[in-house]
């Protein structure tokens, strides 16, 4: 299957900084990719949609301005969590579509704010 | 209000037993994903089913899907502790893929 890098897999932060999380689809272009937001023994809460060249599509109660994302090129988007706080700690996950059905996915970042 | 209804929620059984999960909607899919995901990783893309009635077979795993497409379920055959994992379907619906709440499955030796 296609293959979805996300990179850190983990990160730990100070209160009030702002952490970037990276996704890079490393063997097909992505014209669409999706942030997830994943507590501890649930599913994949679905924050927003990314399209390369233009503004993320967000999910209703999703702060855009505190999770920016951006969809430089086909291959990669990122995302950043602005001025994070502790219960912004959670698991992360990017996933890009091949197509209109099947979706590859990265393998997270845990992150985790103190 | 889920657009995918998935049950059981949790499953604790023992090696060697059967047990299969379901995923189902009153929304018609033009297809339907299985994944599994183990802690700390991203899920991993299991089998997808695309026509009504299908079934697909992966090593002890059945895949099936209902002659409506509504509704789908994972069949897994003398389960071995190495299946234990959190187990997720998803339909594409519009342009994006929506997950049922998951079954984490604890296969016990």
């Amino acid at each position: 299957g296609a293959v979805v890098s996300q990179h850190p897999s983990r990160v730990i932060c100070k209160s009030g900084t702002s952490v970037k999380i990276e996704c890079r689809s490393l063997d097909f272009q992505a014209t669409t990719m999706f942030w997830y937001r994943q507590f501890p023994k649930q599913s994949l809460m679905l924050m927003a949609t990314s399209n390369e060249g233009s503004k993320a599509t967000y999910e209703q109660g999703v702060e855009k301005d505190k999770f920016l994302i951006n969809h430089a090129s086909l291959t990669l988007s990122t995302l950043t969590v602005t001025s994070a706080h502790p219960e912004d700690s959670s698991f992360y996950i990017c996933s890009a579509r091949v197509g209109l059905t099947e979706a590859f996915f990265g393998q997270g970042t845990r992150l985790t704010v103190v | 209000t889920q657009l995918l209804e998935q049950s059981p929620q949790f499953l604790s059984i023992q090696e060697g037993e059967n047990l299969t999960v379901y995923c189902n909607s009153s929304s018609v899919f033009s297809s339907l994903q299985w994944y599994r995901q183990e802690p700390g990783e991203g899920p991993v893309l299991l089998v997808t089913v695309v026509t009504g009635g299908e079934v697909k077979k992966l090593k002890r795993l059945t895949f099936q899907f209902g002659d409506a497409r509504k509704d789908s379920s994972l069949h897994i055959t003398a389960a071995q502790p190495g299946d234990t994992g959190l187990y997720l379907c998803a339909g594409g619906w519009g342009n994006k893929l929506v997950f049922g709440a998951g079954t984490i499955l604890r296969v016990k030796s």
